[in-house]
């Protein structure tokens, strides 16, 4: 059975510092793995996916991901945060296609500090 | 502007009733996918539908059905409505019918309070 596990409800950076948000997954087949960002009163927008190509992901923002199968790790990372980066970020799993399940973490809500 | 659509943008109704949510996806996409999104049940996938077809099911409840037209817009229909459907309902659409390869676009979604 698949699942998404962000492990941090809340993290808050100071601007300028790097970001890093965590996120593991379980999963019975080889996933895609997907980080969303959602801005308040905004719908989703996708930041990067992975679909089993290169392991480093690059996206938009300055944000990337690293797929590591060993870890069944895949976390978000910003070298430098702004702002503008103050949103939730869900990390999501997909399987459709194979057993058709989308599952969503419960989300990682990051705090800017000026 | 993520180009997808949906309306209404706000929805106050009584137990026991029934609503219809509708979405219009970007113009070339075949795709439709409903969300809910709750304080405590998070993100969750409720339907897709590709090309007029029902093409995966998440957690979808008996009371809730949907559908996709001809021009490929898609209305979400919940019926003898709980409180706990109080959520924001998510509409995306992608272009293709898999969501393993293809990037979702979401509108900006409907606020249902159940009262």
């Amino acid at each position: 059975a698949q699942s998404v596990t962000q492990l941090d409800s809340h993290v808050s950076v100071s601007e300028g510092t790097p970001v890093l948000l965590r996120c593991n997954y379980s999963s019975s087949y080889s996933p895609s793995l997907f980080w969303y960002v959602q801005h308040p009163n905004k719908g989703l927008q996708l930041l990067l996916k992975y679909t089993s190509a290169a392991t480093l992901v690059k996206g938009i923002n300055g944000f990337e991901a690293e797929f590591k199968k060993s870890e069944t790790s895949f976390h978000l990372t910003k070298p430098s945060a702004h702002m503008s980066d103050a949103a939730e970020y869900f990390c999501v799993v997909s399987d459709l296609g194979r057993d058709d399940k989308i599952i969503f973490g419960k989300g990682t809500r990051l705090h800017i500090l000026p | 502007d993520s180009g997808v659509t949906q309306t209404p943008k706000h929805l106050i109704t009584a137990t026991g009733q029934r609503v219809t949510l509708r979405c219009s996806p970007r113009s070339g996409d075949l795709s439709v996918y409903w969300y809910q999104q709750s304080l405590d049940q998070g993100l969750q996938f409720l339907i897709q539908y590709y090309n007029g077809e029902e093409r995966a099911k998440g957690n979808i409840l008996e009371r809730f059905s949907a559908q996709q037209f001809p021009d490929l817009h898609s209305e979400l229909n919940l019926s003898s409505l709980e409180l706990g459907d109080s959520a924001l309902y998510f509409c995306a659409s992608s272009v293709g019918g898999l969501a393993v390869y293809n990037e979702q676009f979401f509108g900006p979604g409907t606020r249902l309070t159940v009262l």
